[in-house]
């Protein structure tokens, strides 16, 4: 019952260093997305794919990209990452149109650019 | 952009005492959802609500979707230590083309010193 799952957990970068995050999910959901959550912002949405094969940005996509390299996968990648960047990651996913029970989500990745 | 107003930002709780707090919007929306979110993890649903005036009960939580579709309120009864966390409403239009879930800001629980 692993649900989502997103690797890693924690991360430390440098300025200008680039780096993928990587979530799966093993429920045969179409739609996945990538949020960002910092404090007193609540949760913002990155980046989407209602299915495999599409992607389309979200409410703060700049500074980033996605894959959905298959159903199961969808990777957030930071080219040159920058303080501001500094956030925790959740990797969510349900079915088709949002599901009747919202989003799945995975524990997080934590990452601080220094 | 649809938002979503929740309140209170944060609350202070004792053992036993009940918590409410409600999520408002000027858009209208078909689905209400309330997730929790512990400290180190991602937020998990609690309670879903697809039908206006609907009230749904999971446990020590109540939660209702408002009568005009533009709001939600959660009760928590007799609250305990556990309860500590980040309440999250969200809100979408289920069966729309795009089903994407918006989120409020969220309401931190946090225990009485």
């Amino acid at each position: 019952n692993a649900g989502v799952t997103q690797t890693p957990k924690f991360q430390v970068l440098k300025t200008g260093q680039s780096m993928t995050l990587q979530c799966a999910q093993d429920m045969n959901h179409n739609s996945m997305y990538w949020y960002r959550q910092d404090p007193g912002m609540g949760l913002r949405l990155i980046y989407y794919s209602a299915s495999e094969g599409t992607t389309d940005k979200g409410e703060v996509p700049n500074g980033y990209n996605v894959s959905r390299l298959n159903k199961r996968e969808f990777s957030l990648r930071l080219e040159s990452a920058a303080p501001s960047q500094t956030s925790v990651y959740f990797c969510a996913s349900s079915p088709r149109g949002g599901g009747l029970a919202g989003y799945t989500f995975g524990s997080g990745t934590r990452l601080t650019v220094v | 952009g649809q938002q979503l107003n929740q309140s209170p930002q944060s609350m202070f709780i004792q053992e036993g005492e009940d918590v409410s707090m409600n999520c408002t919007s000027s858009s209208i929306f078909n689905t209400w959802l309330w997730y929790k979110q512990d400290p180190g993890e991602g937020p998990v649903l609690l309670i879903a609500l697809y039908k206006a005036g609907e009230l749904t009960s999971n446990g020590r939580l109540t939660a209702q979707f408002g009568i005009t579709r533009k709001d939600s309120f959660l009760n928590i009864s007799a609250s305990i230590p556990s309860d500590v966390g980040i309440y999250f409403c969200a809100a979408m239009n289920y069966g729309g083309s795009q089903g994407n879930l918006i989120f409020g800001k969220g309401t931190k629980l946090s225990v009485k010193p």
